[in-house]
């Protein structure tokens, strides 16, 4: 069975431009989550979608979006991108929202110059 | 607030054991989990812990104390390719009914021959 997938694998985009990151969840699953990781620092929770809902939002400003869709797939949007939005960014699916076992994408490493 | 603390870095022979440990300070807590995390790819799961005590899994174990605010993962017999970040991450009562997890800046495991 196929994991996590998420799409880039990497981006270089400048200030000021806006970027989209896709993730598909393991089959079956229903709930996607986004986090950041900047540089020798832990994952820091975005997002959490489920049943195409958003279930939970961490402390990101509102440059920061997502979605989900029919099919459970998620977009995460940043728009005007600053130097510090540089990271790492993880998508992870569980079953459900709430106890279950969270598992990672290979994630998108955006650099903004 | 939430505050998680794991040593930065530590160092280990191949064929030893390491125990690398985590205290937590949590409103509330609703389960801890640890993730191995190489270099440049995305954490994998290890262990789930919600009950006091000891869970087992072939060369990897994981302690919790909830009254104590303390897990530890241990790792026995240990390989060259077990060289990578240990991520300690929370899930407590303000993640709701959502699975946000907090993480640990991560403890980073060198293992020399």
């Amino acid at each position: 069975d196929a994991g996590v997938t998420q799409s880039p694998t990497h981006l270089i985009k400048t200030r000021g431009q806006q970027v989209t990151l896709r993730c598909s969840p393991i089959s079956g699953h229903k709930s996607v989550s986004w986090y950041q990781q900047v540089l020798g620092q832990g994952p820091q929770f975005i997002f959490q979608y489920y049943e195409k809902e958003e279930r939970g939002r961490g402390n990101f400003p509102d440059r920061f979006s997502a979605r989900q869709f029919p099919n459970y797939s998620s977009e995460l949007n940043v728009n005007a991108l600053l130097l510090g939005d540089s990271a790492l960014y993880l998508c992870a699916s569980s079953s459900l929202a709430g106890q279950e076992t969270q598992y990672f994408g290979p994630g998108t490493r955006l650099l903004v110059l | 607030g939430q505050n998680i603390d794991q040593p930065t870095e530590m160092t280990a022979t191949e064929g030893a054991i390491v125990q690398i440990n985590c205290t937590y300070q949590t409103s509330g807590f609703n389960g801890l989990f640890w993730y191995q995390q190489h270099a440049g790819e995305a954490p994998t799961f290890l262990s789930y812990n919600v009950l006091d005590g000891l869970e087992e899994k072939g060369r990897f174990s994981s302690f919790l104390s909830r009254s104590k605010g303390y897990s530890y993962l241990l790792l026995k017999e240990l390989q060259m390719k077990d060289s990578a970040s240990y991520l300690c991450a929370v899930r407590g009562l303000w993640s709701g009914n959502t699975g946000k997890l907090i993480f640990g800046q991560g403890t980073t495991l060198q293992v020399k021959p």
